[in-house]
């Protein structure tokens, strides 16, 4: 498609179950982000992809948290052992160029990957 | 921790009245963006200030970035049912390859 997609849309999980959320950038984009996003809140950055490089992941709340993209296109955001304060839903954005603070771009989102755990 | 704190955090107008939301950090940043974002979908580029003391008009909505690059604010004229959402201000400090999002402004027009 044309668009970010990320799956799955819902995911329940039980208490200390792991879980993978998949995003598909729009072909061809550089930069891949990652963010968590409380009901009507601000996303929170987690972790920041140029490629396959995961050049900043400051923003991820624990070790149980893990992203990965192999290839520099699709992204995989691990968690592990899930808690219930991992409720949230996930969002993934990509770029077409480098993210610096001299060349912003536009972040093109997907739906996001709303998380229940239980 | 997010940089950017936005005001009010929720706004409940009725049709036609007019609003301003505000977007602040203590930070400086090389450029600003503004994103709405409705229910059970991802956030949508509205603008990009890039100038400090820069007004950029959209139909309807007008941005400003602030002289010292640290703040901005989006004010809605006349506002409509359909400008209902979540407006986020956005910005790269020019720090980190962190691409940070403020608080959020949830707005509800009512018709």
């Amino acid at each position: 498609g044309a668009g970010v997609s990320q799956s799955p849309r819902y995911k329940v999980a039980k208490r200390g179950q792991d879980v993978a959320l998949r995003c598909d950038p729009i072909s061809g984009h550089v930069s891949l982000f990652w963010y968590q996003q409380a009901l009507g809140q601000g996303p929170e950055f987690l972790t920041y992809f140029q490629n396959e490089a995961q050049l900043d992941k400051s923003g991820l709340p624990s070790d149980r948290f893990f992203a990965e993209r192999p290839e520099g296109s699709v992204s995989t955001l691990k968690i592990q052992r899930t808690q219930q304060e991992d409720s949230a839903v996930y969002l993934c954005a990509s770029s077409l160029r480098p993210v610096t603070a001299a060349n912003t771009g536009e972040l093109f989102f997907g739906e996001g990957s709303r998380l229940t755990v239980l | 921790t997010q940089l950017l704190e936005q005001s009010p955090q929720f706004l409940s107008i009725q049709e036609g009245e007019n609003l301003t939301v505000y977007c602040n950090s203590s930070s400086v940043f090389s450029s600003l963006q503004w994103y709405r974002q409705e229910p059970g979908e991802g956030p949508v580029l509205l603008v990009t200030v890039v100038t400090g003391g820069e007004v950029k008009k959209l139909k309807r909505l007008t941005f400003q970035f602030g002289d010292a690059r640290k703040d901005s604010s989006l004010h809605i004229t006349a506002a409509q049912p359909g400008d209902t959402g979540l407006y986020l201000c956005a910005g790269v400090s020019y720090t980190g390859n962190q691409f940070y999002f403020g608080t959020g402004t949830s707005l509800t027009v009512i018709p």
